[in-house]
């Protein structure tokens, strides 16, 4: 399994504030990708990216940007945190080998957003 | 737009008692359709991928099966330590194509499993 850690896993910030982020994985993988998770909305695509400096926006990157500067790290700013972001944010990482499209999931960052 | 919808919402069963989890989806080409396990606190953990109609994988007592509407997840005897939410999630393109792990996630079905 690829090896993904979030820091950090809990924070409680106030609106108005910067927040990062920090998605970390070792496996060398291609493609990396940042999800919030809501009660009643399910997993949804913030933004991913798909090489070194290269991002897109995913179902709901309003509010938010990434930055993607080594193949390792994946860096998710809200750079005004509303209480709307308020949820559990996700890193997953994906093998480019083909055959391999699965997704491996970080433990999650939970942000509260008072 | 890609929709994926799992049902029921939560499902209650005994130690034992066999039952099915349903994934419904449309999609503009189904290039994949994954499930996932997630247990409290942690992040989704990958179980099966299914690519085709037809197609069938097993994992211990976890069965999944594909067909061109819908998903089923099979729990045969399903023991305590099954307990959890399994989510559907659909990946759009064609083989070969680029849509990278741009998945479509249902919001899951939330599985106890009572001894």
């Amino acid at each position: 399994d690829a090896g993904i850690t979030q820091s950090p896993r809990h924070k409680v910030t106030e609106t108005g504030t910067p927040v990062t982020l920090r998605c970390h994985q070792t496996e060398n993988h291609r493609y990396m990708y940042w999800y919030r998770q809501d009660p009643g909305h399910g997993l949804r695509l913030i933004h991913y990216s798909y090489g070194v400096k290269d991002t897109d926006k995913g179902e709901v990157s309003d509010g938010y940007s990434v930055s993607r500067s080594k193949t390792e790290d994946f860096l998710l700013t809200l750079e005004s945190a509303t209480s709307s972001q308020t949820s559990v944010y996700f890193c997953a990482s994906e093998s480019s080998r083909p055959g391999a499209n699965v997704l491996t999931f970080g433990a999650g960052s939970r942000l509260t957003v008072l | 737009e890609d929709q994926v919808t799992q049902s029921p919402e939560a499902l209650r069963l005994q130690e034992g008692e066999s039952s099915s989890l349903n994934c419904s989806y449309t999609v503009s080409g189904l290039r994949g359709l994954f499930w996932y396990r997630q247990d409290p606190g942690k992040g989704p953990e990958f179980l099966f991928t299914l690519y085709s109609a037809g197609e069938e994988k097993e994992k211990e007592r976890l069965k999944a099966t594909l067909t061109k509407k819908e998903s089923f997840l099979h729990i045969t005897a399903p023991k305590p330590e099954d307990s959890a939410t399994y989510l559907c999630a659909v990946q759009a393109g064609r083989a070969g194509g680029t849509s990278y792990g741009k998945l479509t996630f249902g919001q899951g079905t939330i599985l106890t499993v009572h001894p």
